[in-house]
């Protein structure tokens, strides 16, 4: 009940396209979405987060689907830049305290072709 | 500070050494999680601790692995008799727990074993 799960596991767009990247989670304690993005050599760092009362947030070309019915939730990348180029985690969190507070997804490395 | 310190940012040991690793937090912050990310890989957890709660040591690989932390404030995260299949880079992240906060990580500590 603690994993959440993401695909794909590695991606390739061609600069400007679309990128998409799905999580998928059980444990309905999850009340919090973050995602982050990995460059080579860096440790993640946060790039946009949701709340399970909306069901999209936008940031710039980063936006946030939240569908709570489904316990899914995706990160779209619009006009994808080589620079966007990382890898990406989702994660959820819960509003307790014990390890279960905090999980990640295995991770999507993004490639965008120039 | 302003954000998560790890030091040394690389060591090189020889096999069969013990290597120490820091992580001072940001100022505030409670829960403190240690993660091991392989190369090209996601983010294995390792342990987590949480105020003065017992640390949830459920990811430790090895007996070879342990880790501190006094009280809010740094922690150290050590491994003996290291292998070669110790090398990763070890991440530190920490959070305000029991909201809905997300995690602020380190740069890592890249570690080799050779």
């Amino acid at each position: 009940q603690q994993q959440v799960k993401q695909s794909p596991q590695s991606l390739i767009v061609q600069k400007g396209g679309i990128s998409i990247i799905n999580c998928a989670y059980e444990n309905t304690a999850f009340d919090y979405f973050p995602w982050y993005q990995q460059f080579p050599g860096k440790g993640p760092a946060l790039l946009i987060a949701i709340r399970p009362d909306v069901s999209e947030k936008k940031e710039g070309r980063f936006t946030i689907s939240f569908n709570k019915s489904a316990k899914q939730f995706s990160l779209h990348i619009m006009d994808s830049q080589p620079g966007d180029s990382a890898t990406y985690f989702c994660a959820a969190v819960t509003r307790d305290t014990g390890r279960r507070a905090l999980t990640f997804g295995s991770g999507t490395r993004l490639q965008v072709q120039p | 500070g302003a954000g998560v310190s790890q030091s040394p940012s690389n060591k090189v040991t020889e096999k069969g050494k013990d290597v120490e690793l820091r992580c001072d937090p940001i100022s505030g912050h409670t829960a403190l999680y240690w993660y091991r990310q392989r190369l090209g890989q996601g983010l294995e957890f390792l342990i987590y601790f949480q105020g003065n709660s017992a640390p949830d040591k459920s990811g430790l690989p090895s007996d070879r692995f342990s880790a501190e932390r006094t009280g809010e404030s740094v922690s150290t995260l050590t491994i003996q008799r290291t292998q070669q299949e110790d090398s990763a880079v070890y991440l530190c992240a920490s959070r305000l727990a029991g909201g809905r906060t997300e995690a602020f990580f380190g740069q890592g500590t890249r570690l080799t074993v050779v």
